[in-house]
C-alpha cells in the first residue's frame, strides 16, 4: 500500500494565491519526484530532487528535498487556472530501486 | 519528439476475458514501466521492462504479464479479468536507471 502521505488532501484557493503542499514518509528516500496529473491524463513530471536540502525551481514551482530525507515540499507561487489538478510526490522506496512509489496526492482547485 | 504513446485510449471488456495494452516509449528511452491507477488513488507499480526482460515487479498476481520488444515498445497483458481490474493503466518510459519517468496518457479499462 501507499507509504507516502501527502497533505493537504485537497486545497481550495483563489487565483493569484501561493500554494504549499508536502509529502512525508516513514522511510528515507534518496530521490523525490513531483508530478501533476490532469483528469483523464497521465502524470507530468514537474521537478526531480536528488539530495537532502536541495531546492529546485521550475517556473513558478519550487520544490525542496527535506534534510531528514523523509519529506519533500512543493510550492506554487501566484497560482493560475491551469495549476488545477492533482499533485503527486513519488520516489524509490529503496536505494537503487527503480520502482516508484507514489503519494496519496493533493488535489488543487481554484475558486473563481 | 514523440512522447510516450499508449493504445487504445479506452477499452471495455467482460469479466473473464483477456486484454492487451500497448505502449511506445519516448524517443531515446529504453525502459518501460506499467502502473495501475484506481480512481482517486496514486499509480501503483505493476512491473518494469529493460532489455526485453522483466527487471522488477510490484505486488500484482501472475494474471498480469508483459513483454518488451527489440524496439523498446511494450505490451501489458491481463488474463481472467476481474471487475476490480477496472482502472487507468499507465505506461512510463525512462532511460536506463534514471528515475525520471515520463508517462503516457493512459488506457482506461472498464471491466463489466
Amino acid at each position: 500500500g501507499q507509504q507516502l502521505n501527502q497533505s493537504p488532501q485537497s486545497m481550495f484557493i483563489q487565483e493569484g494565491e501561493d500554494v504549499s503542499m508536502n509529502c512525508t514518509s516513514s522511510s528515507i528516500f534518496n530521490t523525490w519526484l513531483w508530478y501533476k496529473q490532469d483528469p483523464g491524463e497521465g502524470p507530468v513530471l514537474l521537478i526531480a530532487l536528488y539530495k537532502a536540502g536541495e531546492l529546485t525551481s521550475n517556473g513558478r514551482l519550487t520544490a525542496q528535498f527535506g534534510i531528514t530525507r523523509k519529506d519533500s515540499f512543493l510550492n506554487i507561487s501566484a497560482s493560475i487556472p491551469s495549476d488545477v489538478g492533482i499533485y503527486f510526490c513519488a520516489g524509490p522506496l529503496r536505494f537503487g530501486n527503480e520502482k516508484l512509489t507514489f503519494g496519496t496526492g493533493t488535489r488543487l482547485t481554484i475558486i473563481p | 519528439d514523440a512522447g510516450v504513446t499508449q493504445s487504445p485510449t479506452h477499452l471495455i471488456k467482460t469479466r473473464g476475458q483477456q486484454v492487451t495494452l500497448r505502449c511506445s516509449p519516448k524517443s531515446g528511452h529504453d525502459t518501460v514501466s506499467w502502473y495501475q491507477q484506481a480512481l482517486g488513488q496514486g499509480p501503483q507499480f505493476i512491473f518494469q521492462y529493460y532489455e526485453e526482460e522483466e527487471r522488477q515487479r510490484g505486488n500484482f498476481p501472475d494474471r498480469f504479464s508483459g513483454h518488451q520488444f527489440p524496439n523498446y515498445s511494450s505490451e501489458l497483458n491481463v488474463n481472467a479479468l476481474l471487475l476490480g481490474d477496472s482502472a487507468l493503466y499507465l505506461c512510463a518510459s525512462s532511460l536506463g536507471t534514471d528515475l525520471r519517468a515520463f508517462f503516457g496518457q493512459g488506457t482506461r479499462l472498464t471491466v463489466v
